[in-house]
């Protein structure tokens, strides 16, 4: 594998399930992203996490959980979602130093029934 | 006000065109500019960068930025149909940390028809 992968690339869930979306890049970066990218809206970046830490959290709603275990793994655990969540969830790393380049994964397209 | 306005389409064009995609913004503290390329069922990629105004030549990409007037250009020459994808332009500020928090256009739809 190579580049960042995503699984898995679609997702439907109903309000009450509880999900995890997990992305893993094999670029030997340091930060990692989490973005949201709704129909006819920019993308909205979610959270931040560099060197494992996370270092911002764009006022996103409780029930969207991150979790990265290590430079490698980034997780992103959904629960009592609502439809307005459905979107594509996508996933950035970049290396060290570099503020203007990041690499994206393919999404996860997410349905909330 | 959006932080970042981008003109969504969609724009159909013949091949062979020459496209003109635009963002204009309104934090004065951007320093880099960017055009990412996201085809369907892709995530973004990254096309081009440009620090600070000026322009910067990539075979038949040209990306121009105008700070003064907070205005943002991608020409694409010669357009192909391979070039047909969403166009998204992003922007983040000079510094305070080692990544980058970019802020992105909605987005233009590109399609170069045969």
């Amino acid at each position: 594998e190579t580049g960042v992968t995503q699984t898995p690339r679609h997702l439907v869930m109903g309000m009450t399930n509880k999900k995890s979306l997990k992305c893993e890049q094999h670029l030997g970066h340091n930060a990692m992203y989490w973005y949201k990218q709704s129909a006819k809206k920019p993308l909205e970046l979610m959270f931040v996490y560099n060197f494992k830490e996370q270092t911002e959290n764009n006022s996103v709603p409780s029930r969207f959980s991150p979790e990265c275990p290590n430079s490698s793994h980034l997780f992103l655990h959904l629960h009592t979602l609502q439809p307005e969540d459905s979107a594509l969830y996508l996933c950035a790393s970049s290396p060290q130093g570099v503020r203007y380049e990041q690499y994206f994964g393919p999404g996860t397209r997410l349905t909330v029934t | 006000q959006k932080e970042v306005e981008q003109d969504p389409g969609p724009l159909s064009v013949p091949e062979g065109a020459i496209v003109s995609l635009n963002c204009t913004y309104s934090n004065s503290a951007f320093q880099y500019f960017m055009w990412y390329r996201q085809y369907s069922r892709k995530g973004p990629e990254l096309l081009m960068y440009t620090y600070s105004s000026g322009n910067k030549e990539d075979g038949r990409f040209t990306a121009q930025v105008d700070k003064s007037s907070k205005y943002i250009s991608l020409f694409i020459r010669d357009s192909q149909p391979s070039d047909s994808a969403t166009y998204l332009c992003a922007m983040v500020d000079g510094g305070g940390t080692s990544y980058g928090k970019l802020t992105f256009g909605q987005g233009t739809i590109l399609t170069v028809h045969p």
